[in-house]
């Protein structure tokens, strides 16, 4: 199947620091991405939807200003934390899809903040 | 809204035995059902969608739509069948296409 890949796979930051989260398609167009995050031993939470050059599309209760969302282009999004803070640390996910086709998903992204 | 639930946080069966992990929905309109899997340290990846109607790695699930039920079914249950599973709908009304889990089930085949 498809490759998607997510970088880091782990950081480790400060307390008020900004993380940005890579999620790229090795192999395909992504013309949709979405960002979950998961807790431990908890399911997967849709944060957002982003479509390649147009805004993300914030679930309820996801705060945009947070959790910044950008999909520049076909093969690249990324998410960018901002003035991270430990109840922010968490396994953020993304996934992708190529038109109306089968979603396939990054290995993940942990998320520790002092 | 549309929900996905899966009952059971945990199952644990023998290799050999018949496995049933249950999942229930809520949808409006007409539900675009599927299974994840999540092996050990590995990333979520599809097992089956119910309008392919196929067996993948000998689990079945099919669309019940009169109990709203979406259960995934395996006769003999194997040690490598030992994952976490999701059980997800896919949300395609007006523009807001997206992809809501369920909890998950946590399957332990014993030997």
């Amino acid at each position: 199947g498809a490759v998607v890949s997510q970088h880091p796979s782990w950081v480790i930051c400060k307390s008020g620091t900004s993380v940005k989260i890579e999620c790229r398609s090795l192999d395909f167009q992504a013309t949709t991405m979405f960002w979950y995050r998961q807790f431990p031993k908890q399911s997967l939470m849709l944060m957002a939807t982003s479509n390649e050059g147009s805004k993300a599309t914030y679930e309820q209760g996801v705060e945009k200003d947070k959790f910044l969302i950008n999909h520049a282009s076909l093969t690249l999004s990324t998410l960018t934390v901002t003035s991270a803070h430990p109840e922010d640390s968490s396994f953020y996910i993304c996934s992708a899809r190529q038109g109306a086709g089968e979603l396939f998903f990054g290995e993940g992204s942990r998320l520790t903040v002092l | 809204a549309q929900r996905v639930t899966q009952p059971e946080k945990l199952l644990s069966v023998f290799k050999g035995a018949p496995v049933e992990l249950k999942c229930n929905y809520s949808y409006s309109g007409s539900p675009e059902l599927f299974w994840y899997v999540q092996y050990s340290r590995q990333r979520l990846q599809l097992l089956l969608r119910h309008i392919s109607r196929e067996s993948i790695k000998g689990f079945t699930a099919d669309l019940n739509k009169g109990e709203t039920s979406f259960h995934l079914k395996k006769p003999f249950a194997q040690e490598e069948d030992s994952a976490m599973y999701y059980c997800a709908l896919w949300n395609s009304g007006g523009s807001n296409y997206k992809l809501t889990f369920g909890k998950g089930t946590l399957l332990t085949v014993n030997p």
